[in-house]
């Protein structure tokens, strides 16, 4: 199993452009999500979804969407960069849900920098 | 939503050494996880421990879900025990997990 992957590693924007960081996991998980994580603090929920076709809001949901078509995939769409974006994106995936006592899995992360 | 306060921020250990993380939780939790971010930024999942006492080689942890926090144990740390650890916890039955804002911890030889 390749477990949660991410694409790209690393990614320059300049304002107002959009992008989709991929996500994928090759285990079945129903449960993922995305995180961003900025210099001196944790990780902070960005959009999570509970299986295909569902998903809902985290912490910090403004200027991202999200879309579940298949139980692998789990995009995360910038559709106007801003610089407040530039951040660390993880996602994640578990078997059962974030409330479950499944271990959750972490992608490597994407590195994005808005210019 | 719930507050996740970490102590210490910041720790210097000598290889050998123990030392003691702490997360404290402002409401009560029904899911607690605690986390190893290496210096290259892998997140790793440590514990999965909503109460009681967990053991997993040199690292150990304890929840007090009655008084909101949990306890992450280090002993005879080694440089590859380097990193930030985070706790994180969902409160009620929203699948969201909360983070903490982590402990810095560095191992010396």
């Amino acid at each position: 199993n390749a477990g949660v992957t991410q694409t790209p590693k690393f990614q320059v924007l300049k304002t107002g452009q959009s992008m989709t960081l991929q996500c994928a996991q090759d285990m079945n998980h129903e449960y993922m999500s995305w995180y961003r994580q900025d210099p001196g603090m944790g990780l902070r929920l960005i959009h999570y979804s509970v299986g295909a076709g569902i998903t809902d809001q985290g912490e910090v949901p403004n200027g991202y969407n999200v879309s579940r078509s298949t139980t692998e995939d789990f995009p995360l769409r910038l559709l106007s960069a801003a610089p407040s974006q530039t951040s660390v994106y993880f996602c994640a995936s578990t078997i059962g849900g974030a409330g479950g006592t499944d271990t959750q899995y972490f992608g490597p992360g994407t590195r994005l920098t808005v210019l | 939503g719930i507050q996740v306060e970490q102590s210490p921020p910041d720790l210097i250990l000598q290889e050998g050494a123990n030392s003691t993380l702490r997360c404290n939780f402002s409401d009560s939790v029904n899911n607690l996880q605690w986390f190893h971010q290496n210096p290259w930024g892998q997140l790793i999942n440590l514990f999965y421990i909503p109460s009681g006492t967990k053991q997993n080689g040199r690292l150990s942890a304890t929840t007090v879900a009655t008084e909101r926090y949990s306890l992450l144990y280090i002993s005879s740390s080694q440089t590859t025990d380097s990193g930030v650890y985070f706790c994180a916890g969902i409160t009620g039955t929203a699948s969201k997990l909360t983070f903490g804002t982590g402990t810095r911890l560095q191992v010396t030889l």
